[in-house]
């Protein structure tokens, strides 16, 4: 089946620092991606839909100076906090579309934990 | 634009006892409803999904789903749970046609107690 993997799982960072996550598909090419942060014990947010070789959509409210999002093939979105603080803390969630629109496969998630 | 309602926050039962996590939505249009299970630390995996056709659902890990239009429900059902099944549960709908993002409800906590 479709496999979407993130990397790294957890991070922990300096305030001010910035940090990259991967998300890749594994056994197929998505020419969507979608980003989402969840807050503990609530549900998903969706930040923005990152498509192939164009630039990303952000979901109203979120700083895209701030969450910087690069899809630069069809089997890689990158998420690039920028100069994080600590209430960036959170879970953080990529998702991949697969042939059929209404399928969304669902990446590990990285913990990201900014001190 | 659409919603979804999980109603209960968590939902307490006792191991091989029959649960039931309620789901309702709001939409305009048709919809594709969803049903995804995530267990601690980890991503959503999709339990089972309505697009069409037949109304009841069947899915992974025994579980299975209702749709009913006229009361604007996806009721999750299992008739035997284990401790694995301990997990947070969210439904989700998305419009056939539209972007096809699903809205996510706020998650149900089901927990197995031995």
């Amino acid at each position: 089946g479709a496999v979407v993997s993130q990397h790294p799982s957890r991070v922990i960072c300096k305030s001010g620092t910035s940090v990259k996550i991967e998300c890749r598909s594994l056994d197929f090419q998505a020419t969507t991606m979608f980003w989402y942060r969840q807050f503990p014990k609530q549900s998903l947010m969706l930040m923005a839909t990152s498509n192939e070789g164009s630039k990303a959509t952000y979901e109203q409210g979120v700083e895209k100076d701030k969450f910087l999002i690069n899809h630069a093939s069809l089997t890689l979105s990158t998420l690039t906090v920028t100069s994080a603080h600590p209430e960036d803390s959170s879970f953080y969630i990529c998702s991949a579309q697969g042939q059929e629109v209404n399928e969304q496969y669902f990446g590990p998630g990285t913990r990201l934990t900014v001190t | 634009a659409q919603s979804v309602t999980q109603l209960d926050s968590q939902v307490p039962v006792f191991e091989e006892a029959p649960v039931e996590l309620r789901c309702n939505y709001s939409s305009s249009v048709s919809v594709y409803l969803f049903w995804y299970v995530q267990y601690p630390n980890q991503g959503l995996q999709l339990l089972l999904k309505y697009l069409s056709g037949s109304t009841l659902v069947k899915g992974i890990n025994g579980f299975e789903a209702e749709f009913n239009k006229s009361q604007t429900s996806f009721h999750l059902r299992k008739p035997s749970v284990h401790i694995s099944d301990t997990a947070e549960y969210f439904c989700a709908v998305s419009e056939p046609g539209g972007s096809y993002i699903p809205t996510f409800g706020r998650g149900t906590s089901l927990i197995v107690h031995p």
